[in-house]
């Protein structure tokens, strides 16, 4: 089974610019998790969405947004880049199931650096 | 904001038990807790998750105290290439990560 798989893995970008990641999720997962690493704050959760509905987000502001596809495929978009913006984007998917269990099962990331 | 206090680092001899805490004490009744962790900058690996019970899996043990409050991630034998940083979370929809336990296993 492949596993989660993100594209691009690098990007660069100048301050102002917009930038859209990918994510692929395993198949037959349906929730999808996007976390922001950084040197100085660590692993910080952005959203998760699951069935194409955000279920969660975490505290960024609105210039970070996703969606989240029918066959599960997930994109986050970062819009007016900012020097701080500069980051390993995670994406986690899991199979949801009845009780609250819950594996998320991690990309490679996307290193993007704003300039 | 993590829900989770843990050591910022901690060292261990090769060969010899790794025990790494971490205390929830805030953690609900439907909250699991899992581990995680981060070789380098690669994506975060799944290592063990419990509820209430003790767990046991080829990597490692967790030990959830009675009330729930804190826990501990055993690695048995720890090896050169346990080195990470392990991450303790506690949640469901939204994990939150704390700064994690950077563990140096040392020859």
């Amino acid at each position: 089974k492949a596993g989660v798989t993100q594209t691009p893995r690098y990007l660069i970008k100048t301050r102002g610019q917009q930038v859209t990641l990918s994510c692929s999720p395993i198949s037959g997962h349906r929730s999808v998790s996007w976390y922001q690493q950084t040197p100085g704050q660590g692993l910080q959760f952005l959203f998760e969405y699951f069935s194409e509905t955000q279920r969660n987000k975490g505290n960024f502001p609105g210039r970070f947004s996703g969606r989240q596809f029918s066959n599960s495929r997930s994109e986050m978009n970062v819009s007016t880049l900012e020097l701080g913006d500069s980051a390993l984007y995670l994406c986690a998917s899991t199979q949801p199931g009845d009780t609250f269990y819950n594996e998320q099962f991690f990309g490679p990331g996307t290193r993007l650096t704003v300039l | 904001d993590a829900k989770t206090t843990q050591p910022t680092s901690m060292d261990c001899a090769e060969g010899r038990a790794a025990n790494l805490p971490c205390n929830h004490s805030t953690i609900s009744g439907n909250e699991y807790v899992y581990w995680y962790r981060q070789i380098h900058s690669q994506g975060p690996q799944y290592i063990i998750h419990g509820l209430k019970n003790n767990e046991t899996n080829e990597m490692a043990s967790l030990i959830i105290t009675e009330d729930r409050k804190s826990s501990t991630l055993i690695l048995p034998h720890a090896t050169l290439r346990d080195t990470a940083v392990y991450y303790c979370i506690v949640g469901y929809h939204d994990m939150r990560f704390g700064a994690g336990t950077r563990l140096t296993v040392k020859p």
